[in-house]
Formats: C-alpha cells, sequence, structure tokens
C-alpha cells in the first residue's frame, strides 16, 4: 500500500468547512484512498473512498487530485461531534493478497465552539 | 440490521487470568479482523480471519494470544496469562468480501483492563 502522509493535528471552527489534507505521491493506478475516523474511545468509523473522481456522501467530499498525489477530505459544516482523528489510507480494493487495512497516525481534528 | 458486536464492553482479570473477547460480524459477512489499541496510541493490526480460517496473523503476539473464527457462533480473541502490558481496546472489524477489504465496520470494542 502507498505511504501517506497528513498533518498531526488540526483546527476547524464550529460551523465552517473542515478541509483535511493527505499526500500519497506513490500511489499506483489501482489504488484507492479511503478514509476513516474514530472519535474518541469509539470503534473507527468508515466515511468515503475514491478512485480519481471526487466523491460525495452524506458524510464528506472526497476531492483527488488529477495526478492523483494527494487528496482532501471536507466535511462540509463541522460539528463538535466531528472532533475525532481522521484517517487517510490508500490501498487496492481487490486485494489478492487478502491483507488487512493498516492504519497510520491520522490527523487529530479539533472542532472549536 | 444490527452492526459488529462485541462483548463485553469492559472486562477486568488479574494478571495470570484468561480474557476472552467475542465478536458477531455483520450479518452477511465472513471475514473479520482484529486490531489492537493501547492507551494514546495508534491501532494496530492483529488478525485476519474468514470462517474456520485464519488468513493473516501477522500482527499477533507469538504467546499466549489466540483468535479462531468456527463456522457457527461468533469470533473469538483469546489471552492467556494476561499481563498489564495487554490493558487495551480491542477492536473488531468486519467485512462483507474479500475483495472490499478497505470497506470496514467496526464495532465499540472491548476494553480489557489487567490488574
Amino acid at each position: 500500500d502507498a505511504k501517506t502522509t497528513q498533518p498531526p493535528s488540526m483546527d476547524c471552527a464550529e460551523g465552517r468547512a473542515a478541509n483535511l489534507p493527505c499526500n500519497h505521491s506513490t500511489i499506483s493506478g489501482n489504488e484507492y484512498v479511503y478514509w476513516y475516523r474514530q472519535i474518541h474511545s469509539q470503534g473507527p468509523q468508515y466515511i468515503i473512498h475514491g478512485l480519481k473522481n471526487n466523491e460525495t456522501n452524506e458524510m464528506a467530499s472526497l476531492i483527488i487530485t488529477e495526478d492523483r498525489k494527494s487528496s482532501t477530505l471536507i466535511l462540509p459544516h463541522a460539528t463538535l461531534r466531528d472532533t475525532a482523528v481522521y484517517y487517510c489510507i490508500v490501498r487496492v480494493k481487490e486485494d489478492t493478497g487478502r491483507r488487512a487495512l493498516t492504519f497510520g497516525s491520522g490527523t487529530r481534528l479539533q472542532v472549536q465552539p | 440490521n444490527a452492526g459488529v458486536m462485541q462483548n463485553p464492553r469492559h472486562l477486568v482479570r488479574r494478571r495470570g487470568q484468561e480474557a476472552r473477547l467475542r465478536c458477531s460480524p455483520m450479518k452477511g459477512h465472513s471475514h473479520v479482523y482484529w486490531y489492537r489499541q493501547l492507551p494514546e496510541e495508534g491501532l494496530k493490526f492483529m488478525v485476519y480471519l474468514q470462517k474456520e480460517n485464519i488468513i493473516d496473523e501477522s500482527g499477533m503476539p507469538k504467546e499466549r494470544f489466540s483468535a479462531e473464527f468456527p463456522k457457527e457462533g461468533p469470533s473469538i480473541l483469546r489471552i492467556q496469562q494476561v499481563v498489564r502490558g495487554d490493558s487495551a481496546a480491542y477492536f473488531c472489524a468486519s467485512s462483507l468480501t474479500a475483495t472490499n477489504t478497505g470497506e470496514l465496520f467496526f464495532g465499540e470494542g472491548s476494553r480489557l483492563t489487567v490488574l
């Protein structure tokens, strides 16, 4: 799986958009970008994933640059409940090697009132 | 549709005792993963199982830890002769197929405290 780089921490004002960056300059053509988050003391939660097109669901939007070397997770109107550690993970979708997902250090997002 | 169910949510054991953690995957999911999270640390993969088979146990400590996922019933993570360093949150996740292992559904975790 390609290596990812995320800032260790970020702050965001409540009600504003939270933009969480992720660099993955060594991503391969068949690797997807996945985002998870872990709210304190809870199990990690899948947010969204994408290959090259921008994706949106009820939780967030994922913007992937044209060269696919970086991406941004956007929480359009952050709330206090969005305070969590956000993980960006790059891996192939159909993993014939059958390896499990591995989590890095992530970005600790603090939403401020 | 119930999510991934883990029990017990909290478990206290004295050094030397055994701990058994259970995980029932989401309905229809046959792939189960166990992760450990030590206090103030990240998630570490332990073991990946598919019904009755261990697929990858590369993250599992060689001694005292074992996991199973029988044909019937939940997956069990067993820790024998627990030590204080085993105190952690243990998370279970499941996925529908082996070909979409990037999309995992996690339980709320079992928190083990070793006295």
